[in-house]
């Protein structure tokens, strides 16, 4: 049961690179969710969607971009990273409508360094 | 704009001290507040909290929710090394088309030493 899986674990990119961070889950869970984590700012949504082909932006998202053509797969792009996105970015997801709608599960992370 | 605030921000303690981390909260359609502990890796899912008054308990660990004072606190009891971590809390909305989005709070951060 693999769950939520991020890839890579850790990624070093120059500014101005196109860089993607890849989800995965085995659930078939309606939402996912992008957040980044960075120190005194907790975790911060960056997009959301609510099944495939439905996206919405959250608290920051500029700079990134997101897709979502299948349910089981939601990836980040950073279209042209910048040092301010240096920062440790994690995937979630949750079942969708009902009473466990809330709950998030979350994937490893992604550790980025934009030098 | 939903706001969560954790305090204390960090907190050392030894091991067998009983700690209680607070949360306060300001949402405009309240549905549910949940806890999290983060050790160096993936936030893990404690408690869900939607009604007030009514505690929930996993071993050592207790969480309860104020409705009208908007806040929760978690304790732990007896606290081991491996409680060490962090804590989020984390509210989300039910306005609107939530699609379970959650706002979380900047985290307490447990050390507990031996």
């Amino acid at each position: 049961d693999a769950g939520i899986t991020q890839s890579p674990r850790y990624k070093i990119t120059e500014t101005g690179r196109q860089v993607t961070l890849m989800c995965h889950q085995t659930w078939s869970h309606s939402y996912m969710f992008w957040y980044r984590q960075d120190l005194g700012h907790g975790l911060r949504l960056i997009y959301y969607s609510a099944a495939a082909d439905i996206t919405d932006k959250g608290e920051v998202p500029d700079g990134y971009v997101v897709s979502r053509s299948k349910t089981e797969n939601f990836p980040l792009t950073l279209e042209s990273a910048t040092r301010s996105q240096t920062s440790v970015y994690f995937c979630a997801s949750s079942e969708g409508p009902g009473s466990s709608e809330d709950i998030q599960y979350f994937g490893a992370g992604t550790r980025l360094s934009v030098l | 704009e939903d706001k969560v605030v954790q305090s204390p921000l960090s907190l050392v303690v030894h091991e067998g001290d009983t700690v209680t981390l607070n949360c306060s909260y300001e949402v405009t359609n309240f549905r549910s507040l949940l806890w999290y502990k983060q050790e160096k890796k993936a936030p893990t899912f404690l408690f869900m909290l939607t009604s007030s008054g009514i505690e929930k308990k996993s071993g050592r660990l207790s969480s309860i929710l104020d409705k009208k004072e908007l806040f929760s606190i978690l304790n732990i009891t007896a606290t081991q090394t491996g409680d060490s971590a962090v804590y989020l809390c984390a509210v989300s909305n039910a306005g609107g088309t939530s699609y379970g989005k959650l706002t979380f709070g900047q985290g307490t951060i447990l050390t507990v030493h031996p």
